[in-house]
């Protein structure tokens, strides 16, 4: 039971345009939802995180939002940079603990 | 750099012999969790350790084990390795009492081959 999906496993855009990354859940009780970048050989990096008493949050060119009553949450990159090619992933947990589920992964290319 | 460390970063180990991969977590944080992360998939939670006590597993079998130190450090040991244990192991450390903020840190990983 995949309770984090990610639909997408990759994802191309142009050096300045918005990326636009999305993940679906199922399990109710996940009330805090973060994304995590990972580059090649490396662990996951924190990125940016929403609580679910929160709809939208921001920090600098990365916002993520939360529409709970569909159990999505997206993560926007405005503009999209080279750099920013990795591969990202959706996690969520509950709110009894700090153990995360995460989601497949979207490839993310930003072409210059 | 997330102040989590994980050795070895890889190792080629022989079907049916025994793992073990070291993690030291960052300053203050008390809990430990390890993951799995096979090739093309999302990481998939091992277990945790807060205090030097297992405090929930996921869908992994027993001879998936670990330890953690009174420093807070930990082990996680594999034993009779079968070909798709081999993936990458993530060690993540956290506060016990989360909070809203961005407090849970993964390490580099080890790269576990098993031929």
């Amino acid at each position: 039971d995949q309770q984090v999906k990610q639909n997408s496993p990759s994802l191309s855009v142009q050096e300045g345009r918005i990326s636009i990354l999305n993940c679906d859940y199922t399990n109710s009780m996940f009330d805090y939802f973060l994304w995590y970048k990972k580059y090649p050989a490396e662990g996951p990096t924190f990125l940016i995180s929403i609580s679910s008493i929160k709809d939208k949050n921001e920090d600098g060119r990365f916002t993520v939002f939360l529409n709970k009553s569909a159990k999505h949450l997206s993560l926007h990159i405005v503009p999209s940079q080279p750099g920013d090619s990795a591969v990202y992933f959706c996690a969520a947990r509950e709110t009894s603990g700090s153990r995360l589920t995460f989601g497949e992964g979207t490839q993310l290319t930003v072409n210059p | 750099e997330t102040g989590v460390t994980q050795s070895p970063t890889h190792l080629i180990k022989t079907r049916g012999q025994q793992v073990t991969l070291r993690c030291s977590s960052q300053s203050g944080h008390n809990t430990v969790s390890w993951y799995q992360q096979a090739l093309g998939q999302g990481p998939q939670f091992i277990f945790q350790y807060y205090r030097e006590e297992e405090n929930g597993r996921g869908n992994f079998p027993p001879r998936f084990s670990g330890l953690q130190f009174p420093n807070y450090s930990s082990e996680l040991n594999v034993n009779a390795l079968e070909l798709d244990d081999s993936a990458l192991y993530l060690c993540a450390s956290s506060l016990r009492a989360v909070s809203s903020g961005n407090t849970i840190y993964f390490g580099e990983g080890s790269w576990l081959t098993v031929v």
